[in-house]
């Protein structure tokens, strides 16, 4: 069974941008979480996403946004990027279903470069 | 926000020698978990101690929880220059009647393991 996929692996923007990162789950996942790493750092989570709502949110500008679709696939949309959003962004699916968190399994994540 | 420290924040050990990484962190948890992750790639699982469990093996790992402490510890035994990564204790937080799918990384650990 294929793991958790993200799209694309890396990419460069600049500043005042826009960019969507994709993530497909494992298949049975219907939670998705997103996390930032920037570089030197442990990730920090921005959005989860189960059965389609927003079931959590970190302390992330609304110049992030995110959604999942029925196939339960998500999208993380940054807008008007800072130098500061360059990061590593991992996408994490679980079996979760409600209460605390088990075992997240990760994608390989897509570097954003924001010069 | 980080929940955890890591320390130390680098650890430099021979193949064979045992590796021990801690980990304190801030609130009630319901759960640690420890995660492992290869040069900025995606990060995998490696072991789940819940808040009522003290000692836990897996394989050549050993984690050790002292909820009084706020402090958890991993042990590598007999460790090889595979194991070489970066190390990152995770909590998913007891947060009253309210839960859902995040967890709060530390800093996190670099192991290298020289052959």
């Amino acid at each position: 069974d294929a793991g958790v996929t993200q799209s694309p692996t890396h990419l460069i923007k600049t500043r005042g941008q826009h960019v969507t990162l994709r993530c497909s789950p494992i298949s049975g996942h219907k939670s998705v979480s997103w996390y930032q790493q920037v570089l030197g750092q442990g990730p920090q989570f921005i959005f989860q996403y189960y059965e389609k709502e927003e079931r959590g949110r970190g302390n992330f500008p609304d110049r992030f946004s995110a959604r999942q679709f029925p196939n339960y696939s998500s999208e993380l949309n940054v807008n008007a990027l800072l130098l500061g959003d360059s990061a590593l962004y991992l996408c994490a699916s679980s079996s979760w279903t409600g209460g605390p968190t088990g075992e997240l399994f990760f994608g390989e994540g897509s570097r954003l470069t924001v010069l | 926000s980080q929940q955890g420290e890591e320390d130390p924040q680098a650890l430099s050990i021979q193949e064979g020698e045992n590796a021990t990484m801690n980990c304190s962190y801030k609130t009630s948890i319901n759960n640690l978990q420890w995660y492992r992750q290869n040069s900025g790639r995606g990060l995998v699982h490696l072991i789940l101690i819940r808040s009522n469990e003290r000692e836990k093996h897996s394989g050549r790992l050993r984690v050790t929880l002292d909820t009084s402490k706020k402090s958890s510890s991993l042990l590598i035994t007999a460790s090889r220059a595979a194991d070489t990564a970066s190390y990152f204790c995770a909590t998913a937080d007891y947060a009253g009647g309210t839960s859902y799918g995040k967890l709060t990384f530390g800093q996190g650990t670099i192991l290298t393991v020289h052959p």
